[in-house]
C-alpha cells in the first residue's frame, strides 16, 4: 500500500478485556516495529521484527503483552487483561531495506474504562 | 544503555526569532541521530537525520560527539513549525530507534 495502515483507529474496551490492534506495512518493508506514544512519556518501544529473525521483545511492557507477523507482512499486537495504563496511542512503523527512516501509521488510540 | 534526553518539554519563541531544540544522548559508541517531527493530526515523519547533514524546512542538527548532543536549530522560526519534535538515536540499523520524550515547540506571531 501506499503507506503504513493501522486499525482500528479508536479503541475504547472495559478493563480486563483483551484487544487487538492491527498493522499493515508498506509493501516490502522487511522491518516493523510497534511503539506506545503516552502523554508526557514519548514514544516507548515495544517490539521489533525483522524479516523471518526472532522479533525483539525487549520493550514489552508485561506478559499480557504480545505480537506476531504473519507471512512477513501484517502484524497483530495483542493486550491481555486490559488496565487503564494501557491506554495510549499504539504507533506502528515500517523501513524499508535500503532507509533509514520509520514510515509511521496514525496509529490507534486505545482507552481502557 | 542508550538514553535520549531532551530537557524541555514545551519551548516557546515568537515568529522569527531563533530556535533550538535540544537534545542530548548516552551511548558508548557511535550512534545514529534523528529528528522527527508530529504536526497537529499528523503522522509521525522523520525531519533529519545526522548521517545525510541535510537541512530540512530550514533545520540544521549537528552531531556533537564531545557533548554528546544533537541539538535541533532553525535561525528563524515560522508558524507551521509548531509540532512535537523528537530525538531519536539508534547503535544502527538493526536495531530499533530510541526516542526522547520530545519537545512541545510553538511559535507566536
Amino acid at each position: 500500500g501506499a503507506g503504513v495502515s493501522q486499525s482500528p483507529s479508536n479503541k475504547v474496551t472495559e478493563k480486563g478485556k483483551d484487544v487487538e490492534l492491527r498493522c499493515d506495512p508498506i509493501s516490502g518493508h522487511t522491518a516493523l516495529y510497534w511503539y506506545r506514544q503516552s502523554l508526557g512519556q514519548g514514544l516507548e518501544f515495544l517490539i521489533y521484527f525483522q524479516g523471518n529473525s526472532a522479533p525483539d521483545k525487549s520493550g514489552l511492557p508485561s506478559d499480557r503483552f504480545s505480537a506476531e507477523r504473519t507471512g512477513g507482512s501484517v502484524s497483530t499486537l495483542t493486550i491481555q487483561r486490559t488496565q487503564q495504563e494501557d491506554s495510549a496511542v499504539y504507533l506502528c512503523a515500517s523501513r524499508g531495506r535500503q532507509e533509514y527512516g520509520y514510515t509511521f501509521g496514525s496509529g490507534t488510540r486505545l482507552t481502557v474504562v | 544503555a542508550q538514553r535520549v534526553t531532551q530537557p524541555e518539554k514545551l519551548l516557546s519563541v515568537f515568529k522569527g526569532a531563533p530556535v533550538e531544540l535540544k537534545c542530548n544522548y548516552s551511548y558508548s559508541g557511535s550512534p545514529e541521530l534523528f529528528w522527527y517531527v508530529q504536526y497537529s493530526r499528523q503522522r509521525l515523519q522523520l525531519l533529519l537525520r545526522h548521517i545525510s547533514r541535510e537541512s530540512i524546512k530550514g533545520f540544521t542538527a549537528d552531531l556533537n560527539k564531545g557533548e554528546t548532543s544533537f541539538h535541533l536549530k532553525k535561525p528563524f522560526a515560522q508558524e507551521e513549525d509548531s509540532a512535537m519534535y523528537y530525538c531519536a538515536l539508534t547503535p544502527n540499523s538493526g536495531y530499533a530507534l530510541n526516542f526522547g520524550k520530545g519537545t512541545s515547540l510553538l511559535v507566536t506571531p
